[in-house]
């Protein structure tokens, strides 16, 4: 079946620096990608649309600057946080927008970011 | 505003016992309604989605739900749980004309032998 693959699964990085993680649809094509967010004991948050080919939309409070969303081909899109700090130590996961399968969308893994 | 509301935070049932998760969502128009399993360690998958038709909506693994559109209800049901079904399990909406999903706060169940 579809698969959504997300690379790392797991990072930690200082404080400061940038993080990149990577959402590949495996074997079907996804125009749209979603990135989520999630918090220890909590749901999942929308955090941005990402468009194959056009800028991210982001949901109210999510800072465009700081979470850069490239969507450049129709099997990857890519959340960068830049300058992390702490406070984005989260779990981020995103899924892909399968309009030929029978899931609406098929989630990835998701990447455990720490940052000290 | 547009929510998803899950009652049950935490819930703790013995092998075979009956399982019932809350499910409400606040939206206007037509809405898409799902149930996702999270098992430890692993991704969201799918169990069971309801587009329109019969509001009983059978899905994997012996999960049902039931969409009653004048409760603005989706309540996930399955008449006898595994020590398997531990997971946490969450509530997602979106609108028809949309595909982004608004996902409820999750249920945590643990299953015990």
């Amino acid at each position: 079946g579809a698969v959504v693959s997300q690379h790392p699964s797991w990072v930690i990085c200082k404080s400061g620096t940038s993080v990149k993680i990577e959402c590949r649809s495996l074997d079907f094509q996804a125009t749209t990608m979603f990135w989520y967010r999630q918090f220890p004991k909590q749901s999942l948050m929308l955090m941005a649309t990402s468009n194959e080919g056009s800028k991210a939309t982001y949901e109210q409070g999510v800072e465009k600057d700081k979470f850069l969303i490239n969507h450049a081909s129709l099997t990857l899109s890519t959340l960068t946080v830049t300058s992390a700090h702490p406070e984005d130590s989260s779990f981020y996961i995103c899924s892909a927008r399968d309009e030929q399968g029978l899931q609406p969308q098929h989630f990835g893994d998701g990447t455990r970011l720490s940052i000290l | 505003a547009q929510s998803v509301s899950q009652h049950n935070h935490h819930v703790i049932l013995s092998e075979a016992a009956s399982l019932e998760l809350g499910c409400n969502y606040s939206y206007g128009g037509t809405v898409n309604l799902f149930w996702y399993v999270q098992y430890p360690g692993q991704h969201l998958q799918l169990l069971l989605k309801y587009f329109s038709g019969d509001p009983l909506v059978k899905g994997i693994k012996g999960f049902e739900a039931e969409f009653i559109k004048s409760k603005f209800s989706f309540n996930l049901r399955k008449p006898s749980v595994q020590w398997s079904d531990t997971a946490e399990y969450f509530c997602a909406v979106n609108a028809d004309s949309g595909y982004a999903l608004n996902f409820g706060k999750g249920t945590s169940l643990l299953v015990t032998p």
